[in-house]
C-alpha cells in the first residue's frame, strides 16, 4: 500500500546534539512539508519541498535542516540551535499541480523529546 | 501572519446527535480550504478540499460548506459515532503559496 512512513516513532534525545527524523514516502508525491504540532497549538510548518534538489523554510525552520536528494525521502535534522525541540514532528506530502484534491497524506509521526 | 480559527475548542456530545464546528479564515486571497480528522495514535485524514465559494461537500454523515467571502467554514456530523471522536482540523491555503496553515482543531468527543 502506498504511504508514507515515519521513523522511528518515539525518539529521545541529548541536549546539544543532532538528530535526523526520517520520511519517506512512495506515492510518487512531487511536494514534501515537514510539520511541528505543541500542545495548544496548530500544526506549524517546518520546511517544504516541492521538487527534488529543493526546498524553503517554513514559519518556523530556525535551528532545522532539510534535504531532498530524491524524491521518496526527505529528512529533517533538528540541531543543537533549536531551542525547544521537544515536540510531535508530521511529515506529510501531496502532488504538484493538484489544487488539493484529495488533500495532504500524512505519515504517523515522530515524537522527539530532549533528555 | 495568516490565522485559521477554530471553534468550540473541544466538544462532547452524546451518540446519535448532530453536531457542527467553524473554521474563520481571511477571505482575501483564498485558494483553497482543508479539513482534516485526526484520530489519536492515528495519522491526519483528509476530509474535504474545497476552493469555490458556496461549495458543499458530504462524506457519508460528515459535510462541509464554505463561505469565501466572509471567511469560514462549517464541519457537519450527522447522527455522531462514538468512531467519530477525533480531532477535525481545518487549514488554509492562500493564492501564489505553496504554505497550508492549520487552525488548533477541535476536538469531539462522542459518548455512548
Amino acid at each position: 500500500d502506498g504511504g508514507i512512513t515515519q521513523s522511528p516513532k518515539y525518539l529521545f534525545r541529548k541536549e546539544g546534539q543532532n538528530v535526523t527524523l526520517s520520511c519517506e514516502q512512495n506515492l510518487n508525491h512531487d511536494a514534501m512539508y515537514w510539520y511541528r504540532q505543541d500542545p495548544g497549538q496548530g500544526l506549524r510548518l517546518i520546511y517544504y519541498s516541492q521538487i527534488v534538489n529543493d526546498f524553503q523554510k517554513g514559519d518556523i525552520a530556525e535551528g532545522y535542516s532539510v534535504s531532498r536528494e530524491k524524491k521518496e525521502s526527505f529528512p529533517l535534522t533538528v540541531t543543537s540551535a533549536q531551542k525547544n525541540p521537544t515536540a510531535f514532528y508530521l511529515c506529510a506530502s501531496r502532488m504538484t499541480g493538484d489544487t488539493g484534491g484529495d488533500g495532504y497524506t500524512f505519515g504517523s509521526g515522530t515524537r522527539l523529546t530532549v533528555v | 501572519i495568516l490565522n485559521v480559527e477554530q471553534s468550540p475548542q473541544s466538544l462532547h456530545v452524546q451518540e446519535g446527535d448532530s453536531t457542527n464546528f467553524t473554521c474563520s479564515f481571511p477571505s482575501s486571497n483564498f485558494y483553497a480550504l482543508h479539513w482534516y480528522r485526526w484520530e489519536t495514535a492515528k495519522s491526519p485524514e483528509a476530509l474535504f478540499v474545497m476552493t469555490l465559494n458556496g461549495d458543499e461537500k458530504k462524506k457519508g454523515r460528515i459535510s462541509a460548506t464554505l463561505n469565501t467571502k466572509e471567511g469560514y467554514s462549517y464541519l457537519y456530523i450527522k447522527g455522531s459515532q462514538p468512531e467519530d471522536s477525533a480531532t477535525y482540523l481545518c487549514a488554509l491555503t492562500q493564492g501564489g503559496s505553496e504554505k497550508l496553515v492549520f487552525g488548533k482543531g477541535t476536538k469531539l468527543t462522542v459518548n455512548p
